[in-house]
């Protein structure tokens, strides 16, 4: 079963960098571009990252991203007590007929 | 804006269905697909199913034999119709939008809304 692995936590202090891993396979985000979101407590998830890299307008550039292979990251810089949330990585897997996956998510305690 | 609709509660074996009324523009947009993702605490999100207006639509392998998506361009929503239901679908429930590769977002789910909670109990 295709599967993307994030770390369950994480946690920083105010003003701080902090990065969370997203680890996938050759099926999924070795071919396919990576969309990170933030979800605020008892909120729904909200765009942060498309494209692997790319900020939708209104994100703020503290946060970006990268991939390399079939590993892609999230790095918050400057932290502030609202970047308090969980983050889920998401891409399109290529087997099984094709499915749109994500990560169990990380929990960013500031 | 997305803004789904449910029943709240429904029973094992029953089918749920859901609707979700989209505002600020028109569904019969090829740089858009619509769809469904649920969340639980046991699973995460899981991708449901995503469809164009022109009702071409795509499911997860998971669902697909009881899950059916389709749009009402006359009143710009998107449904899902999901049959014998088991606890296990228990979840919230988002209607989403997602850009094609010829949206500014591309590939990525960039509008969600504020979700439905769906419980499967008798």
């Amino acid at each position: 079963q295709p599967m993307l692995t994030q770390p369950p936590s994480t946690s920083g202090t105010p003003g701080q960098r902090v990065t969370i891993s997203c680890s996938g396979s050759d099926s999924n985000i070795g071919r396919n571009p990576v969309s990170w979101y933030q979800q605020l407590p008892g909120m729904a998830p909200k765009l942060l990252i498309f494209g692997d890299y790319l900020r939708p307008s209104g994100v703020p550039d503290r946060f970006s991203a990268s991939k390399s292979g079939t590993a892609a990251s999230l790095a918050i810089s400057g932290l502030q007590s609202e970047d308090e949330a969980s983050y889920f990585c998401a891409t399109w897997n290529d087997n099984l007929g094709g499915l749109w996956l994500f990560g169990g998510g990380t929990k960013l305690t500031v | 804006r997305l803004q789904e609709s449910g029943p709240g509660l429904v029973k094992p074996s029953e089918t749920l269905s859901l609707t979700c009324n989209v505002s600020g523009g028109s569904i019969t947009t090829s740089l858009y697909f619509w769809g469904w993702i649920r969340q639980t605490p046991e699973k995460g999100l899981e991708w449901l199913a995503t469809i164009l207006y022109t009702g071409s639509a795509h499911y997860n392998p998971s669902v697909e034999s009881r899950v059916t998506i389709f749009v009402d361009t006359s009143k710009n929503q998107v449904s899902l119709k999901m049959s014998s239901v088991t606890a296990a679908d228990t979840a919230v429930y988002y209607c989403t939008r997602r850009g094609t590769t010829a949206s500014p977002v591309r590939n990525a789910f960039d509008i969600w809304g504020q979700g439905t909670v769906v419980i499967v109990s008798s």
